[in-house]
């Protein structure tokens, strides 16, 4: 069975600091992997995803993940924190199935907090 | 492109009132998703649409919640009669076939009092 597991359910940085953000998964398939960030308030955005090509994946705002298959993580970084970037994110991985059947299997989420 | 639109924004009833949600998805996108996101917690997939048809609605709790997409685009999200625990975010999304990833709309706060 597919899970996900983020390593922090909370971070605090300062702005202009490195963000790490951890996430580890299981599966047994060749998987789907996704970042999904929601400010307070609002919906959910899709930051990045990883499907099976370039292992180090390029997203919006600045973020960048890296499919590690050996070490099964999809950690989320960012070289320099901004104030906006403070929201819940989320690690996702879908679950395999014909066409649109995929499920979507979502982390606990983590808490980023930026400081000035 | 417009987005996923989804109302009312915020809902407060009663326990034991009645109550549904709206949503709109992306023009052309075949698959429509219900989530449940109670506060401190990740989306949970109540029901998931292909066009008209119902795909997975395994989590669905099916003796107070419904859901329909009679016309394949539009859906309604219906809680009768509402429980305390309803308390939470629905969420809808939708996807486009053979593109990975979703969606989302801005939500329904629902606060059961």
């Amino acid at each position: 069975a597919q899970s996900v597991t983020q390593l922090d359910s909370h971070v605090s940085v300062s702005e202009g600091t490195p963000v790490l953000l951890r996430c580890n998964y299981s599966s047994s398939y060749s998987p789907s992997l996704f970042w999904y960030v929601q400010h307070p308030n609002k919906g959910l955005q899709l930051l990045l995803k990883y499907t099976s090509a370039a292992t180090l994946v390029k997203g919006i705002n600045g973020f960048e993940a890296e499919f590690k298959k050996s070490e099964t993580s999809f950690h989320l970084t960012k070289p320099s924190a901004h104030m906006s970037d403070a929201a819940e994110y989320f690690c996702v991985v879908s679950d395999p199935g014909a066409g649109n059947n995929r499920k979507l299997i979502w982390g606990l989420g983590t808490s980023l907090a930026v400081n000035p | 492109e417009a987005g996923v639109a989804q109302s009312p924004r915020y809902k407060i009833i009663e326990k034991r009132q009645s109550v549904a949600f709206w949503c709109n998805p992306i023009s052309g996108h075949a698959t429509l998703y219900w989530y449940q996101q109670i506060l401190g917690q990740g989306p949970k997939l109540l029901i998931q649409f292909q066009n008209n048809g119902v795909v997975d609605d395994s989590q669905l709790p099916k003796d107070r919640f419904s859901a329909e997409r009679l016309k394949g685009v539009d859906s309604t999200l219906k809680i009768q009669p509402a429980k305390l625990e309803d308390s939470a975010v629905y969420l809808c999304a939708s996807s486009q076939e053979g593109v990975y990833g979703y969606t989302f709309g801005s939500g329904t706060r629902l606060t059961v009092v």
